[in-house]
C-alpha cells in the first residue's frame, strides 16, 4: 500500500535553531501534501498545504515565516521550524493523499516529535 | 461554520461491541472517513464512506446518513489493541482535499 515516510521521527534542538522535517512519498507521486500539528490529547490542526511547484497554503494563524514549507518535487515536502522555542515543542504529522479521486485516503507519516530546550 | 461532534470518551469491554458516532455540519460534503490513532502515532487509515449506508471491513463497519450529517464506527469483538483514539474526518469542496477533523474518541479497552 501507499506509505509516506517521515523523518526525523524525533528531534530535540535548543531554542534559537531550526530543525527541517521531511517527508516522502515512497510508491506514488503526491502533488499536495499536508502538515499538521497536533497537541497532547488535541485532535490534528491543519497547517498548511503543500503545493508541488508552487508557495504552500497557510492557515489563519500559523506564521509562514517561521514555519517554512518547499515542495521541491512529487515525492518530496519540507517543513521547517525556523528560530524554535519552547512553545514549538509538539508532534508534526503530514500527509498525502494516494490518488487523484475523491475516495483515495490520506496516508499519513510516522509524525516527528519536535522537543525544543 | 463548519463542526463535527465526537464524543470525548467511551469504555468498552474485551470481545463486547461498541459503536462511535459522528456528527457533522459542513459546506458541502465528498465524503467521511475513519481514522484511528493509538497514543504518540501518526493516524492510520480505517474506512471511508461517501455513499449512505454500511461499509463492512472485517471487525470494522462504517455507517453514513447524508441527510441527517451522521456516521458511527462499528467495532465488533473488540480487543485490547482497539484502545486507542478515533478521529472523524469530513472532506468538504475545497479543491485541495482538505479534510475537516472531529477532536476523536478515546476508547478504552477493559479486560
Amino acid at each position: 500500500g501507499a506509505v509516506v515516510s517521515q523523518h526525523p521521527s524525533r528531534v530535540i534542538c535548543k531554542s534559537g535553531t531550526s530543525v527541517k522535517i521531511e517527508c516522502r512519498s515512497l510508491d506514488f507521486q503526491a502533488t499536495t501534501m499536508f502538515w499538521y500539528r497536533q497537541f497532547p490529547k488535541k485532535s490534528l490542526m491543519l497547517m498548511a498545504t503543500s503545493n508541488e511547484g508552487s508557495k504552500a497554503t497557510y492557515e489563519q494563524g500559523v506564521e509562514k515565516d517561521k514555519f517554512l514549507i518547499n515542495h521541491a518535487s512529487l515525492t518530496l515536502s519540507t517543513l521547517t521550524v525556523t528560530s524554535a522555542h519552547p512553545e514549538d515543542s509538539s508532534f508534526y504529522i503530514c500527509s498525502a493523499r494516494s490518488g487523484t479521486g475523491v475516495n483515495s485516503p490520506l496516508h499519513f507519516g510516522n509524525g516527528t516529535r519536535l522537543t525544543v530546550t | 461554520g463548519q463542526n463535527i461532534d465526537q464524543p470525548t470518551e467511551m469504555t468498552a469491554t474485551e470481545g463486547a461491541i461498541v459503536q462511535i458516532n459522528c456528527t457533522y455540519q459542513t459546506s458541502g460534503f465528498n465524503g467521511l472517513f475513519w481514522y484511528q490513532q493509538h497514543a504518540g502515532e501518526a493516524p492510520t487509515f480505517l474506512s471511508y464512506n461517501v455513499l449512505d449506508g454500511l461499509e463492512e471491513k472485517g471487525r470494522f463497519s462504517s455507517f453514513l446518513s447524508r441527510s441527517k450529517g451522521y456516521s458511527y464506527l462499528l467495532l465488533k469483538e473488540l480487543q485490547m489493541k482497539d484502545s486507542a483514539s478515533y478521529l472523524c474526518a469530513v472532506e468538504g469542496m475545497d479543491s485541495n482535499y482538505q479534510l475537516i477533523w472531529g477532536a476523536g474518541t478515546k476508547l478504552i479497552i477493559k479486560p
